[in-house]
């Protein structure tokens, strides 16, 4: 059964502050994706991973960077934290890229105050 | 840009009703459409999807049918079910300009199920 796991499911921060969200699979998937959730917008691609040291641009990059230095952790980073950043954010990962089941996991509630 | 416009956003049924949720897209090269629910609290979960090549596909209670041509696909559940009560998402791949593919999803539906 894949499990995918995300540091923290509360987190509140200052604005200015620099956050780290981390996510770990263990089924050994190569793709790796994170994404916002906000109510009325669905869920927005902030940037994804096809393999270790990997990453690509989603469709809201702007205020995020990802790390990705072992296949099973995939690290979304907001360099300076903004109020408008306060959201859900899921990250997924996946065996075979975006044409197969992506597997979520429990998510953040980041509130940046 | 690429976009996938999802229809209802609420939608409210008694139990044993069926429910339909519509979703369009833009991208003519999209070719895999997946649906996903999440209950209240707990990560979104693949229930079904569909392929481009295919019309429709059946899984007990849920099916997908898909016309390509209109560009819109539709999740059906019949004979619902309180626990069928969550938010469906649909989602349809799409391609960078780098080439690699990506998931674009539907703003979700609120499904209520009354016993």
């Amino acid at each position: 059964d894949v499990k995918v796991t995300q540091s923290s499911r509360y987190l509140v921060k200052r604005t200015g502050e620099k956050v780290f969200l981390e996510c770990v699979q263990d089924m050994d998937h190569e793709n790796m994706f994170w994404y916002r959730q906000d109510p009325g917008l669905g869920l927005r691609l902030i940037y994804f991973s096809y393999d270790v040291k990997m990453k690509e641009k989603g469709d809201i990059p702007e205020g995020y960077s990802v790390s990705r230095e072992k296949k099973e952790r995939f690290s979304l980073i907001l360099e300076s934290a903004s109020t408008n950043q306060t959201s859900m954010y899921l990250c997924a990962s996946s065996l075979e890229g975006v044409a197969d089941t992506q597997y979520f996991g429990p998510g953040t509630r980041l509130t940046v105050l | 840009g690429e976009n996938v416009e999802q229809h209802p956003s609420t939608l409210s049924v008694q139990e044993g009703d069926s429910a339909v949720i519509k979703c369009t897209y833009s991208d003519s090269a999209s070719n895999y459409f997946p649906w996903y629910k999440q209950e209240l609290g707990k990560r979104p979960q693949l229930i079904i999807d569909i392929r481009s090549n295919v019309g429709e596909k059946k899984d007990q209670r849920i099916a997908v049918t898909l016309n390509k041509t209109a560009k819109h696909f539709s999740l059906h559940i019949t004979e619902t079910q309180p626990e069928d009560s969550a938010v469906y998402f649909c989602a349809a791949s799409n391609k960078f300009s780098g080439g690699y593919n990506k998931l674009i999803f539907g703003a979700g539906t609120r499904l209520a199920v009354h016993p």
